[in-house]
Protein backbone atom coordinates (compact mmCIF):
# COMPACT_ATOMS: atom_id res chain seq x y z
CA UNK A 1 0.00 0.00 0.00
CA UNK A 2 1.34 3.43 -0.98
CA UNK A 3 2.85 5.63 1.41
CA UNK A 4 2.02 9.28 1.74
CA UNK A 5 3.16 11.55 4.87
CA UNK A 6 3.19 14.35 5.66
CA UNK A 7 5.07 17.89 7.81
CA UNK A 8 4.39 19.40 9.91
CA UNK A 9 1.04 17.77 10.98
CA UNK A 10 0.67 20.95 13.03
CA UNK A 11 1.51 24.50 12.20
CA UNK A 12 0.70 28.25 13.61
CA UNK A 13 1.59 31.08 11.07
CA UNK A 14 1.13 34.70 11.51
CA UNK A 15 -0.71 36.72 8.49
CA UNK A 16 1.92 37.87 6.11
CA UNK A 17 4.44 34.58 6.89
CA UNK A 18 5.24 31.77 5.15
CA UNK A 19 4.67 28.60 5.12
CA UNK A 20 5.94 25.33 3.26
CA UNK A 21 4.28 22.61 3.75
CA UNK A 22 6.14 19.30 3.01
CA UNK A 23 4.52 15.58 1.52
CA UNK A 24 6.79 12.73 1.04
CA UNK A 25 5.19 9.21 -0.86
CA UNK A 26 7.31 5.96 -1.60
CA UNK A 27 5.48 4.35 -3.97
CA UNK A 28 6.87 5.93 -7.13
CA UNK A 29 3.14 7.35 -7.87
CA UNK A 30 3.19 9.82 -10.98
CA UNK A 31 0.89 11.85 -9.45
CA UNK A 32 0.37 14.25 -6.81
CA UNK A 33 -2.27 16.16 -4.86
CA UNK A 34 -2.50 18.75 -2.66
CA UNK A 35 -6.36 19.45 -0.79
CA UNK A 36 -7.90 21.56 1.56
CA UNK A 37 -10.56 20.76 3.82
CA UNK A 38 -12.81 23.08 5.94
CA UNK A 39 -16.09 22.81 7.97
CA UNK A 40 -18.93 22.61 5.55
CA UNK A 41 -16.95 21.25 2.41
CA UNK A 42 -15.61 18.51 1.42
CA UNK A 43 -12.13 18.54 0.41
CA UNK A 44 -10.74 20.76 -2.49
CA UNK A 45 -8.54 20.38 -5.00
CA UNK A 46 -5.32 23.85 -4.67
CA UNK A 47 -2.84 22.20 -7.04
CA UNK A 48 -1.43 19.02 -8.36
CA UNK A 49 1.22 17.59 -10.51
CA UNK A 50 1.98 14.56 -12.77
CA UNK A 51 5.37 14.27 -12.27
CA UNK A 52 9.07 15.93 -11.07
CA UNK A 53 8.76 19.20 -12.21
CA UNK A 54 5.26 19.87 -13.05
CA UNK A 55 2.94 21.44 -11.35
CA UNK A 56 -1.10 22.18 -12.25
CA UNK A 57 -3.51 24.55 -10.85
CA UNK A 58 -6.58 22.79 -9.15
CA UNK A 59 -9.98 24.64 -8.28
CA UNK A 60 -8.64 26.65 -6.01
CA UNK A 61 -5.14 27.83 -6.36
CA UNK A 62 -5.28 31.21 -5.29
CA UNK A 63 -3.16 32.21 -2.55
CA UNK A 64 -0.30 28.78 -3.21
CA UNK A 65 2.03 27.88 -5.26
CA UNK A 66 3.48 24.13 -4.81
CA UNK A 67 6.78 22.78 -5.97
CA UNK A 68 7.52 19.15 -7.46
CA UNK A 69 11.43 18.93 -7.16
CA UNK A 70 11.70 14.80 -7.37
CA UNK A 71 8.68 11.94 -7.86
CA UNK A 72 8.74 11.42 -4.11
CA UNK A 73 8.29 15.30 -3.14
CA UNK A 74 5.50 17.46 -3.45
CA UNK A 75 5.33 20.77 -1.67
CA UNK A 76 2.77 23.65 -0.91
CA UNK A 77 3.76 26.85 -0.08
CA UNK A 78 1.92 29.80 1.08
CA UNK A 79 3.34 32.99 0.23
CA UNK A 80 1.68 35.41 2.11
CA UNK A 81 -0.55 33.30 4.67
CA UNK A 82 -3.97 34.68 5.34
CA UNK A 83 -6.25 33.49 8.29
CA UNK A 84 -8.59 32.49 5.25
CA UNK A 85 -6.15 30.22 4.85
CA UNK A 86 -6.86 28.20 8.37
CA UNK A 87 -7.90 24.84 7.26
CA UNK A 88 -6.41 21.01 7.09
CA UNK A 89 -4.20 20.50 4.01
CA UNK A 90 -4.31 16.81 2.67
CA UNK A 91 -1.53 15.09 0.12
CA UNK A 92 -2.72 12.50 -1.84
CA UNK A 93 -0.73 10.39 -4.50
CA UNK A 94 -2.23 8.24 -7.29
CA UNK A 95 -1.31 5.78 -10.50
CA UNK A 96 -1.18 7.37 -13.42
CA UNK A 97 -3.19 5.20 -16.11
CA UNK A 98 -4.07 6.18 -19.75
CA UNK A 99 -7.36 6.06 -20.59
CA UNK A 100 -8.28 5.05 -17.28
CA UNK A 101 -8.71 6.08 -13.97
CA UNK A 102 -6.19 6.17 -10.71
CA UNK A 103 -6.55 5.79 -7.05
CA UNK A 104 -5.51 7.76 -5.07
CA UNK A 105 -3.93 7.63 -1.11
CA UNK A 106 -4.15 10.37 1.44
CA UNK A 107 -1.77 11.30 3.92
CA UNK A 108 -2.47 11.99 8.21
CA UNK A 109 -3.25 15.79 7.14
CA UNK A 110 -1.62 18.89 8.72
CA UNK A 111 -3.74 21.52 10.81
CA UNK A 112 -2.28 24.98 9.48
CA UNK A 113 -3.60 27.92 11.80
CA UNK A 114 -2.62 31.44 10.82
CA UNK A 115 -3.42 33.98 13.08
CA UNK B 1 -25.73 22.80 -8.50
CA UNK B 2 -23.18 20.95 -7.25
CA UNK B 3 -21.14 18.66 -9.52
CA UNK B 4 -21.28 16.07 -5.92
CA UNK B 5 -24.24 15.50 -4.28
CA UNK B 6 -24.55 13.36 -1.17
CA UNK B 7 -27.29 12.00 0.65
CA UNK B 8 -28.32 11.92 3.57
CA UNK B 9 -26.01 14.84 4.93
CA UNK B 10 -26.24 12.98 8.10
CA UNK B 11 -27.80 9.34 9.76
CA UNK B 12 -28.49 7.76 12.46
CA UNK B 13 -28.50 3.92 12.84
CA UNK B 14 -28.61 1.97 15.87
CA UNK B 15 -26.19 -1.17 16.04
CA UNK B 16 -26.72 -3.78 14.05
CA UNK B 17 -28.97 -1.65 11.65
CA UNK B 18 -28.23 -1.25 7.39
CA UNK B 19 -28.63 1.24 5.54
CA UNK B 20 -27.50 3.45 2.64
CA UNK B 21 -25.53 6.16 1.46
CA UNK B 22 -26.05 7.70 -1.83
CA UNK B 23 -23.41 9.82 -3.95
CA UNK B 24 -25.25 11.43 -7.28
CA UNK B 25 -23.01 13.53 -9.53
CA UNK B 26 -24.04 15.75 -12.83
CA UNK B 27 -22.06 14.31 -15.70
CA UNK B 28 -20.64 11.14 -16.66
CA UNK B 29 -17.64 10.54 -14.24
CA UNK B 30 -15.01 7.82 -15.03
CA UNK B 31 -14.60 6.39 -11.39
CA UNK B 32 -15.87 6.49 -7.54
CA UNK B 33 -14.18 6.30 -4.76
CA UNK B 34 -14.99 6.35 -0.64
CA UNK B 35 -13.62 7.26 2.33
CA UNK B 36 -14.24 6.87 5.60
CA UNK B 37 -13.02 9.93 7.67
CA UNK B 38 -12.21 9.16 11.24
CA UNK B 39 -12.42 10.62 14.45
CA UNK B 40 -8.98 11.62 14.45
CA UNK B 41 -9.32 13.09 10.87
CA UNK B 42 -7.86 10.26 8.98
CA UNK B 43 -9.06 9.40 5.33
CA UNK B 44 -9.55 5.74 4.72
CA UNK B 45 -10.09 4.44 1.90
CA UNK B 46 -12.84 2.12 1.29
CA UNK B 47 -13.75 1.21 -2.07
CA UNK B 48 -12.23 2.14 -5.85
CA UNK B 49 -14.32 1.68 -8.75
CA UNK B 50 -14.70 2.07 -12.44
CA UNK B 51 -17.78 0.44 -13.01
CA UNK B 52 -20.27 -2.45 -10.94
CA UNK B 53 -19.98 -3.39 -7.49
CA UNK B 54 -17.81 -4.23 -5.38
CA UNK B 55 -18.11 -5.93 -1.62
CA UNK B 56 -15.37 -5.71 1.46
CA UNK B 57 -16.82 -7.67 4.75
CA UNK B 58 -20.43 -5.42 5.77
CA UNK B 59 -19.85 -2.86 2.60
CA UNK B 60 -20.70 -2.76 -0.05
CA UNK B 61 -20.33 0.26 -2.91
CA UNK B 62 -22.17 0.17 -6.65
CA UNK B 63 -20.86 2.50 -9.33
CA UNK B 64 -23.19 3.39 -12.03
CA UNK B 65 -21.64 5.60 -14.44
CA UNK B 66 -24.95 6.04 -16.85
CA UNK B 67 -27.32 6.97 -14.33
CA UNK B 68 -24.83 8.93 -12.68
CA UNK B 69 -25.01 7.50 -9.14
CA UNK B 70 -23.34 5.43 -6.87
CA UNK B 71 -23.89 3.96 -2.99
CA UNK B 72 -22.31 2.78 -0.09
CA UNK B 73 -24.61 0.39 1.72
CA UNK B 74 -23.34 -0.66 5.24
CA UNK B 75 -25.40 -4.07 6.71
CA UNK B 76 -24.84 -4.80 10.70
CA UNK B 77 -23.56 -1.51 11.49
CA UNK B 78 -20.82 -1.41 14.43
CA UNK B 79 -19.94 2.08 16.53
CA UNK B 80 -16.24 1.75 14.41
CA UNK B 81 -18.39 2.37 11.89
CA UNK B 82 -18.93 6.37 13.14
CA UNK B 83 -17.34 8.50 11.00
CA UNK B 84 -18.07 11.11 7.97
CA UNK B 85 -17.92 9.38 4.51
CA UNK B 86 -16.87 11.17 1.47
CA UNK B 87 -17.34 10.05 -2.30
CA UNK B 88 -15.10 11.19 -4.51
CA UNK B 89 -15.53 11.02 -8.63
CA UNK B 90 -13.11 11.26 -11.21
CA UNK B 91 -13.63 13.21 -14.74
CA UNK B 92 -11.30 13.41 -17.53
CA UNK B 93 -8.24 12.00 -17.68
CA UNK B 94 -6.56 14.03 -15.50
CA UNK B 95 -6.63 12.24 -12.27
CA UNK B 96 -8.88 14.43 -10.40
CA UNK B 97 -11.17 13.77 -7.76
CA UNK B 98 -14.31 16.21 -7.22
CA UNK B 99 -15.42 15.17 -3.19
CA UNK B 100 -18.89 15.24 -1.99
CA UNK B 101 -20.07 17.17 1.07
CA UNK B 102 -19.93 14.06 2.90
CA UNK B 103 -22.37 12.08 5.32
CA UNK B 104 -22.12 12.32 9.15
CA UNK B 105 -22.77 8.60 10.63
CA UNK B 106 -23.32 8.32 13.79
CA UNK B 107 -23.29 4.68 14.88
CA UNK B 108 -25.57 4.22 18.95
CA UNK B 109 -25.44 1.48 20.93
Amino acid sequence: EAAVTQSPRNKVAVTGGKVTLSCNQTNNHNNMYWYRQDTGHGLRLIHYSYGAGSTEKGDIPDGYKASRPSQENFSLILELATPSQTSVYFCASGDARAGGIAEQFFGPGTRLTVL
Amino acid sequence: GMPVEQNPPALSLYEGAESGLRCNFSTTMKGVQWFQQNHRGRLITLFYLAQGTKENGRLKSTFNSKERYSTLHIKDAQLEDSGTYFCAVEEGNQGKLIFGQGTKLSIKP
